[in-house]
């Protein structure tokens, strides 16, 4: 099956500019998963989806970031504007069965973002 | 609240020698550990979990809720083991994946 894809893999952009990040999960993949790695630390999760609806965004920012999965598939996540502390990579995961044992997060490459 | 601790950054170990990379967590209910491992130049991937009770790659993990652990063990190291581990855990219901910080395994030949 193919994998979860991600785009773009790089981005670098200067404090204060908005930026956008794609995500497309593996085909039938009901839940999919945003999460922001900063360098020397575990993923963090920013927001959860399944199907078309949030399940947590307890940990996103909600006054910078902001992401949508409208039609239950593809997901967008979005900064605007960005800090320096948002350097990271932007990991989308998805799994077949929310919260299930059974149901492992299948990761993508990641977007690394550089602000400068 | 979950919090899972990888008290090693890096760990260090000859080709055929044991492994153990380390993981505690807290957590007040029943929870599922998992391990997760990135490969250089590869994505993150799923690695084993507790419930399976299984082996994959010679590496094995066992829930001691006592201590609230979860070890990661291999008994001979191969080179090819070289990567970051992420020991992962999530609660009941909803919740989500929390990661801990990971730890960097090097095997030298």
């Amino acid at each position: 099956e193919a994998g979860v894809a991600q785009s773009p893999r790089y981005k670098i952009i200067e404090k204060r500019q908005s930026v956008a990040f794609w995500c497309n999960p593996i085909s039938g993949h009901a839940t999919l998963y945003w999460y922001q790695q900063i360098l020397g630390q575990g993923p963090k999760l920013l927001i959860q989806f399944q199907n078309n609806g949030v399940v947590d965004d307890s940990q996103l920012p909600k006054d910078r970031f902001s992401a949508e999965r409208l039609k239950g598939v593809d997901s967008t996540l979005k900064i605007q504007p960005a800090k320096l502390e948002d350097s990271a990579v932007y990991l989308c995961a998805s799994s077949s069965n929310w919260g299930h044992i059974n149901s492992p997060l299948h990761f993508g490459n990641g977007t690394r973002l550089t602000v400068t | 609240a979950q919090r899972v601790t990888q008290p090693e950054k890096l760990l260090s170990v000859f080709k055929g020698a044991p492994v153990e990379l380390k993981c505690n967590y807290s957590y007040s209910g029943s929870p599922e550990l998992f391990w997760y491992v990135q490969y250089s130049r590869q994505r993150l991937q799923l690695l084993l979990r507790h419930i399976s009770r299984e082996s994959i790659k010679g590496f094995t993990a066992d829930l001691n809720k006592g201590e609230t652990s979860f070890h990661l063990k291999k008994p001979f190291a191969q080179e090819e083991d070289s990567a970051m581990y992420y020991c992962a855990l999530k609660g009941s219901g909803n919740t989500p994946l929390v990661f801990g910080k990971g730890t960097r395994l090097s095997v030298i030949a």
